[in-house]
């Protein structure tokens, strides 16, 4: 069956463009996560959905950030006005509803900021 | 508030030896318990998790952890170290606290593995 699957893999901004990333979730997962990886470093949580309903964007740098996930499947990750410390991994996953439900991670997109 | 500590960023075994990756956690509840690894350019995959089923818990590849609450730990282990282990783990603390999820990944440790 089909996994995450998330687009485009690679993005080029030049700085001050803005940008979306696209995330397709497994069908039927009630949650998708958002992460941002840094060069070398571990993901870090930037917000969190379940179904339509985004419960918690705190790790979401800065305004320039914003998510959606208007029916409960696709989610999309715009960053505005994007800067040279937004150059990372941007992950997402989705899990079954619970707890110990495992997150399936996507590919991954890769961004650069120039 | 929850935090996840990998003690080592790095490790280096030989082939054949033990593995040894070291996790601490902290939690206001208890929490879920997850080991990942990636591969260079490829996605995370789980590999265990505790689920306060068993402390000590078999994941794929002969790989496991025992968690153990007295000292906030959740190590992950390996008998005997192949080349195709060289990647990088990550340790994951997860809360379900009133229908909010929190999910804090540790900083990762990088294995080497050496012929």
């Amino acid at each position: 069956g089909a996994g995450v699957s998330q687009s485009p893999r690679y993005k080029v901004a030049k700085r001050g463009q803005d940008v979306a990333l696209r995330c397709d979730p497994i069908s039927g997962h009630v949650s998708l996560f958002w992460y941002q990886q840094a060069l070398g470093q571990g993901p870090e949580f930037l917000t969190y959905f379940q179904n339509e309903a985004q419960l918690d964007k705190s790790g979401l740098p800065s305004d320039r950030f914003f998510a959606e996930r208007p029916e409960g499947s696709v989610s999309t990750l715009k960053i505005q006005r994007t800067q040279q410390e937004d150059s990372a991994v941007y992950l997402c996953a989705s899990t079954e509803s619970g707890t110990y439900n495992e997150q399936f991670f996507g590919p991954g997109t890769r961004l650069t900021v120039l | 508030a929850q935090s996840v500590t990998q003690l080592d960023s790095h490790v280096s075994v030989s082939e054949g030896t033990p593995v040894l990756l070291r996790c601490n956690y902290s939690s206001s509840y208890s929490p879920s318990l997850f080991w990942y690894v990636q591969h260079p350019n490829k996605g995370l995959q789980l590999l265990l998790k505790y689920t306060s089923a068993a402390t000590l818990v078999k994941g794929i590849n002969g790989f496991e952890a025992e968690f153990k609450k007295s000292e906030t730990s959740f190590h992950l282990t390996k008998p005997s170290a192949h080349m195709s282990d060289a990647a990088e783990y990550f340790c994951v603390v997860r809360l379900n606290s009133g229908g909010y999820q929190k999910v804090t990944f540790g900083t990762g440790t990088k294995l080497q593995v050496i012929p």
